[in-house]
């Protein structure tokens, strides 16, 4: 069964440090894994579609890494601010005939003063 | 601005009736995606369309039915055989390509609760 698991499940960072969020997944065969910044009451938005020949990928202050041999890949955020506060949910899709995609349950970020 | 409305924000439902719940896209994408999400779950994916009038069952269509009569309106009606069917509801969109690269865009969802 495919599946994308997250960690932390929810962090609390002080406003300008920086974190990052882990994704391991057991999604075969690969085609591609996604970031999205979802925040509270709204819907996901896109951040970073990797494939299996991207390494790292970065939108902003946002830096997103894949190593598809060990299945992982991490989101880092660089100097956070508190529009950061968010769910940031990891996706990844197959290559299947019926190609879908596989939701992770998000990691909850807060950025505090 | 291009983008994709979903409406109402929030509904309410009571016992044995029937809900419909809005998605109209402008992006000229020609995939539409309905999902559910539930606190501590992954999104889950309830019906999707590649083309007008075409759609294929999700992971969760039970108690669920689409329609895709045009590009642009993909609605969701929630029937009363859908027992809980208190959820945030998001629909989304796409290009459709070989690759299967292209993002999907979301709406900002409805809010579903039973009275």
């Amino acid at each position: 069964k495919n599946q994308v698991e997250q960690s932390p499940q929810s962090l609390i960072i002080l406003e300008g440090k920086n974190c990052t969020l882990q994704c391991n997944y057991t999604v075969s065969p690969f085609s591609n894994l996604r970031w999205y910044k979802q925040d509270t009451g709204r819907g996901p938005v896109s951040l970073t579609i990797m494939t299996f020949s991207e390494n790292t990928k970065s939108n902003g202050r946002y830096t997103a890494t894949l190593d598809a041999d060990t299945k992982q890949s991490s989101l880092h955020i660089t100097a956070s601010q508190l529009s950061d506060s968010a769910s940031y949910i990891c996706v990844v899709r197959d290559t299947g005939t019926a190609s879908k995609l596989t939701f992770g349950t998000g990691t909850r970020l807060q950025v505090t003063l | 601005d291009g983008g994709i409305t979903q409406s109402p924000k929030y509904l309410f439902r009571k016992e044995g009736q029937n809900v419909t719940l809005s998605c109209e896209q402008n992006l000229n994408h020609d995939a539409m995606y309905w999902y559910r999400q539930d606190p501590g779950q992954g999104l889950r994916l309830i019906y999707y369309s590649q083309i007008v009038n075409d759609f294929q069952k999700g992971d969760i269509a039970e108690g669920y039915s689409v329609s895709r009569e045009k590009k642009e309106s993909f609605p969701l009606t929630v029937t009363s055989a859908q027992k809980n069917p208190t959820a945030f509801y998001l629909c989304a969109s796409s290009m459709f390509e070989g690759t299967g690269n292209q993002p999907q865009h979301f709406g900002d969802g409805t809010r579903l609760s039973i009275l």
